[in-house]
């Protein structure tokens, strides 16, 4: 199956920091979608993007699928911002569920 | 528009015995997938369902099986619980399948000793 890998697994960064996560997958793929999970476990969307970029807010994201990557970026970190961040793809048939990596675990600091 | 909601938030289980979990989908989906994830890992996909129907599939055993109801609500059903069942179980619902956006419930968290 479709393999997916997630960098830096931590990042530990100040208030204020600009960041940028990476996603790599290792097959095309028609679904892809970045994740922050808080505390609580719960997961919240912030892009479905299988390609192209997308912004929202302080958050933005890159996927240039012919090069299989996908890229978040967060400008001026704040505390609120720290949690776990997944990518997420789905490759092939109708029927496939999601392909996680194992997320970027993200501590911003005061 | 409502949201995927889940329940119960919490359970606690012994080793051999069943449990059922429950997912109401979002307003006007009709695609339930579900997903186990193990402390300090992503989750992983179990099944989907669409229009009643198990339609895909990940690598557990038959002893996980679930539901689709008429309403697009959902059922996870773990049978002969094992330790490592222990984990927090997300469902996530979508209009349509696999290449449409997932949008996800708040969880179980199934303990099991």
């Amino acid at each position: 199956g479709i393999q997916v890998e997630q960098s830096p697994p931590d990042l530990i960064l100040q208030e204020g920091a600009n960041s940028t996560l990476r996603c790599n997958f290792s097959d095309s793929v028609n679904n892809l979608q970045w994740f922050h999970q808080n505390p609580w476990g719960q997961l919240i969307n912030l892009f479905y993007i299988p390609s192209g970029t997308k912004q929202n807010g302080r958050l933005s994201a890159t996927t240039v699928a012919t090069e299989r990557y996908s890229l978040l970026y967060i400008s001026s970190s704040q505390t609120t911002d720290s949690g776990v961040y997944f990518c997420a793809v789905v490759s092939g048939g109708g029927a496939d569920g999601l392909t996680f990596g194992k997320g970027t675990h993200l501590i911003i600091q005061p | 528009e409502t949201g995927v909601t889940q329940s119960p938030t919490h359970l606690i289980k012994t080793r051999g015995q069943q449990v059922t979990l429950r997912c109401s989908s979002q307003s006007g989906h009709n695609t339930v997938s579900w997903y186990q994830q193990a402390l300090g890992q992503g989750p992983q996909f179990i099944f989907q369902y669409y229009r009643e129907e198990e339609n895909g599939r990940g690598n557990f055993p038959p002893r996980f099986s679930g539901l689709q109801f008429p309403n697009y609500s959902s059922e996870l059903n773990v049978n002969a619980l094992e330790l490592d069942d222990s984990a927090l179980y997300l469902c996530a619902s979508s209009l349509g399948q696999g290449e449409r956006e997932q949008y996800f419930g708040p969880g179980t968290r199934l303990t099991v000793t």
